[in-house]
């Protein structure tokens, strides 16, 4: 089955700074890679994803990069915010016929810094 | 739309007693998933169900956990006999063709303590 790796398991920037969370995938017909945001006591809520027909997507200042070659995708956010403090997730999925799998990194806790 | 609606939000329980855990879906949506959440494991899937039929169960601990989709609005996850290692945050998620990668929504998730 899928394994996704997510690098680092905690981060801590400035506010202001720019802060990057990669993610590696073994299953190479994975074709689909959301980021989830979950706050502390909520749920997980998508953030931003990307297709495999896609090498990088922005939505102001979050993006996310795709390399299929490399097996490797990556969370941008840039002039980070204190209201960006939470734990992120990656994950990849493999969508075809009659089969969906979703498999999600073990999370980044984020902390923003004043 | 008031999105995936979980029950309970709380439940703290003995060991060995039975634990049933409900999920009403997005109304519209034909797939329904069931993750749980540790420090120690992550977000693991459960089970997820296609058009009410479950279609990979393979996260299913052991048999001590069932899962049923009698209808598109309504999914329960039980657990009989619950033990102390269950204890961890149980989200319900739904979405719209889950075979073409689309977004997935979560509930607020139940939060399970057996002791």
């Amino acid at each position: 089955g899928e394994n996704v790796e997510q690098h680092p398991s905690t981060l801590s920037v400035q506010e202001g700074d720019s802060a990057v969370i990669k993610c590696t995938y073994s299953d190479s017909a994975s074709n689909y890679f959301p980021w989830y945001k979950q706050e502390l006591g909520k749920r997980p809520q998508l953030i931003i994803d990307i297709r495999s027909n896609v090498g990088e997507k922005k939505d102001q200042r979050i993006a996310v990069t795709l390399n299929k070659t490399a097996k490797h995708f990556s969370l941008h956010i840039t002039e980070t915010q204190p209201e960006d403090s939470a734990v992120y997730f990656c994950a990849a999925a493999y969508s075809g016929a009659g089969s969906y799998q979703l498999t999600f990194g073990k999370g980044t806790k984020l902390s923003v810094i004043p | 739309d008031a999105g995936v609606i979980q029950s309970p939000r709380h439940e703290v329980t003995e060991m060995g007693q039975e634990v049933t855990l409900r999920c009403k879906p997005i109304s519209g949506h034909n797939s329904l998933f069931w993750y749980r959440q540790t420090m120690m494991r992550g977000l693991e899937l459960l089970i997820y169900f296609n058009n009410n039929v479950p279609i990979d169960d393979s996260g299913m601990p052991e048999d001590r956990f069932s899962a049923k989709m009698p209808n598109a609005s309504f999914s329960t996850l039980k657990i009989q006999p619950s033990e102390p290692r269950d204890s961890a945050v149980y989200f319900c998620a739904s979405s719209f063709g889950g075979s073409s990668g689309n977004t997935i929504y979560f509930g607020e998730g139940s939060w399970l303590t057996v002791v």
